[in-house]
């Protein structure tokens, strides 16, 4: 079964409202999660590391104030994307890391900004 | 910096193998990765192999490493159209590290 979940699948939204995406750790602790973007047709690329108890660490194009997030607990990252833009319409995909060896993944949220 | 790189596409024919290949830059990967992307759904780890290791066969997957060409493949033996899917390769220093990702493979599997 599923060991990472996000929440919501879906949403859509008006231009200029923020988002919030949950990323849940359903049988494991993780002090270390991870959010990427995907874009059709491409490749996902890491947006920052999400690091409980502590700030997270962004990518080098990525804007934090635009992205915000938060990791509430050893099970609970959360992703807000202030004030959507239509530019900002992705596909956005947590990580977990699991040991040394594997990292898995949550289903991914498809924002669509109208 | 870090680069992952893998053909876009390939077909093949029900019951046949495929191999998927993956070329990546950074010699100090410790780890290499292979998900498996279903249309409109999350990553799926298919399978990973340590870069002290030549080869690892999970089932029907084959994974062959040969790290002084930094090439990686995954070969899928007897093929079904449930495999079409997108497979990506990925390297990272280990788990609790960012990965790298390649663009992505595109396998069509005809019946």
């Amino acid at each position: 079964g599923a060991v990472v979940s996000q929440h919501p699948s879906w949403v859509i939204c008006k231009s200029g409202t923020s988002v919030k995406i949950e990323c849940r750790s359903l049988d494991f602790q993780a002090t270390t999660m991870f959010w990427y973007r995907q874009f059709p047709k491409q490749s996902l690329m890491l947006m920052a590391t999400s690091n409980e108890g502590s700030k997270a660490t962004y990518e080098q194009g990525v804007e934090k104030d635009k992205f915000l997030i938060n990791h509430a607990s050893l099970t609970l990252s959360t992703l807000t994307v202030t004030s959507a833009h239509p530019e900002d319409s992705s596909f956005y995909i947590c990580s977990v890391p699991r040991g040394a060896e594997t990292q898995y993944f949550g289903p991914g949220t498809r924002l669509l900004v109208l | 910096g870090e680069d992952v790189e893998q053909s876009l596409f390939l077909s093949v024919r029900e019951g046949d193998s495929s191999v998927i290949n993956c070329t990546y830059t950074d010699s100090s990967s410790t780890y290499l990765y292979w998900y498996k992307q279903e249309p409109g759904a999350g990553l799926q780890l298919l399978t990973y192999i340590f870069s002290n290791m030549d080869m690892k066969q999970d089932q029907r997957l084959t994974v062959l490493l040969n790290k002084k060409d930094k090439h990686l493949s995954l070969r899928i033996a007897d093929t079904q159209t449930g495999d079409s899917a997108i497979y990506f390769c990925a390297e990272g220093k280990d788990a609790g590290n960012m990965l790298t990702f390649g663009g992505g493979t595109r396998l069509m599997v005809k019946p």
